[in-house]
């Protein structure tokens, strides 16, 4: 059982489509991360959300960090090809190791 | 370097041979982690190293698979007597990490991963 689970496992939609991915878990978090993995690469970090409620914009993308800061969504607006790769959440408890998501896959079609 | 060095970046081995994988993570970076991804899948958790330690080993598949760092460094991926299903990307990953109960960690640093091929 992962720690903080991940979903949709996939998702494939048509440029200019709006997606939300979703990062739950049961445990509180000090700060979660956004990653993101481009084919051949390794993940490099989007984005550190650390208050709870808290929302972080990143051109199209939007990340929120949920009130007990148990959970994260990122919304990507208008999907663009140039979005397609692996997208994973990371959460710190607390100075103790980062907790990864198994991830989700996007693929965005022209 | 400036960054996660993984070797070598490819390495295709016969079944049953055994391999070693490498990790030169950031320097003054604590924390090392070890995932595995199989091809257009996501991260599958293998080892976490804090110094030389691994006080998270979860994640290791098999008694084949065992990792070690030495120097709070360089971390070596050993994998016996491999098997077809073990083929994937291994993926290191450092963070510096002040230890336990500080406020939050800071990023984790990727390598570009060593793609495995057990033919």
């Amino acid at each position: 059982t992962q720690l903080l689970e991940q979903s949709p496992q996939f998702l494939s939609i048509q440029e200019g489509e709006n997606l939300t991915v979703y990062c739950n878990s049961s445990s509180v978090f000090s700060s979660l991360q956004w990653y993101r993995q481009e084919p051949g690469e390794g993940p490099v970090l989007l984005v550190t959300v650390v208050t709870g409620g808290e929302v972080k914009k990143l051109k199209r993308l939007t990340f929120q960090f949920g009130d007990a800061r148990k959970d994260s969504s990122l919304h990507i607006t208008a999907a663009q090809p140039g979005d397609t790769g692996l997208y994973l959440c990371a959460g710190d408890r607390y100075g103790n190791k980062l907790v990864f998501g198994a991830g989700t896959i996007l693929r965005v079609k022209s | 370097g400036a960054g996660v060095s993984q070797s070598p970046s490819n390495k295709v081995t016969e079944k049953g041979k055994d391999v070693e994988l490498r990790c030169d993570p950031i320097s003054g970076h604590t924390a090392l982690y070890w995932y595995r991804q199989s091809l257009g899948q996501g991260l599958e958790f293998l080892i976490y190293f804090q110094g030389n330690s691994a006080p998270d080993k979860s994640g290791l598949p098999s008694d084949r698979f065992s990792a070690e760092r030495t120097g709070g460094s360089v971390s070596t991926l050993t994998i016996q007597r491999t098997q077809q299903e073990d083929s994937a990307v291994y993926l290191c990953a450092s963070s510096f990490s002040p230890g336990t109960g500080v406020s939050f960690l800071g990023e984790a640093f990727f390598g570009q991963g060593t793609r495995l091929t057990v033919v």
